[in-house]
């Protein structure tokens, strides 16, 4: 059984498209996460919502819109896509709140390559 | 086969091999780190965490060292096995706020 799952895996558009990105954890965890990962691997954390609520926004242009229509889904959705959207795109979830105390181990999803033309 | 700090993102092992794989972290508030080993195509994975309040925690074939006063971390793999290739990545985390990640390292088991 996957725990966290991402669709799609791989995903190539024109510039000027907007696509969506869907998530979804089957852990029971109350906190969901989206990280961009580049070229270089470098992993940066995007949003994080707690029980549908958004409480992490990193600096990240406004074409980028996460939705959680539960605590178990998190999707991101991207409009008028530019090239340098090209990356990995990761979902995780853990259990707690990120903040108050400790925050618990986050589990990956398997990521969506995305590739704008 | 050892890195040093995040200036070498590359190590190369033979099979059999201890594997050490090093991160200086940024953040003296820093009290709980974990270490992911992400697979070609794959997400990154949890190996092993450890508290600010340990200085060592062992798993299995894996030992993270904690060295507060210089701000290191060490991932240690025993009798490495060509399974293991992947890029290793420290995280830390402060209480109360979100995990940044370090660097990464390509670590390589040579058969």
């Amino acid at each position: 059984d996957t725990a966290v799952s991402q669709t799609p895996k791989y995903l190539v558009t024109q510039m000027g498209n907007d696509k969506s990105i869907k998530c979804e954890q089957n852990l029971g965890h109350d906190t969901m996460y989206w990280y961009k990962q580049d070229s270089k691997k470098f992993l940066k954390i995007m949003f994080s919502y707690n029980n549908k609520e958004l409480i992490i926004n990193e600096t990240v242009p406004n074409r980028f819109s996460p939705k959680s229509p539960d605590k178990a889904h998190l999707n991101l959705h991207i409009n008028s896509l530019e090239l340098g959207d090209s990356a990995v795109y990761f979902c995780a979830s853990s259990q707690d709140r990120p903040w108050g105390r400790l925050t618990d181990t986050q589990y990956f999803g398997p990521g969506t390559r995305l590739t704008v033309l | 086969g050892e890195s040093v700090g995040l200036h070498l993102p590359t190590l190369s092992v033979q099979e059999g091999d201890n594997s050490i794989i090093n991160c200086a972290y940024s953040n003296s508030a820093s009290d709980y780190f974990i270490w992911y080993k992400q697979e070609s195509g794959k997400g990154p994975q949890f190996i092993i965490d450890i508290r600010s309040n340990m200085d060592k925690r062992q798993g299995q074939r894996v030992t993270v060292l904690l060295n507060k006063t210089v701000k290191h971390l060490s991932l240690q793999i025993a009798a490495t096995q060509p399974g293991d290739s992947a890029v290793y990545f420290c995280a830390e985390n402060i209480s109360g706020s979100r995990l940044t990640f370090g660097e990464g390292t390509q670590l390589t088991v040579n058969p």
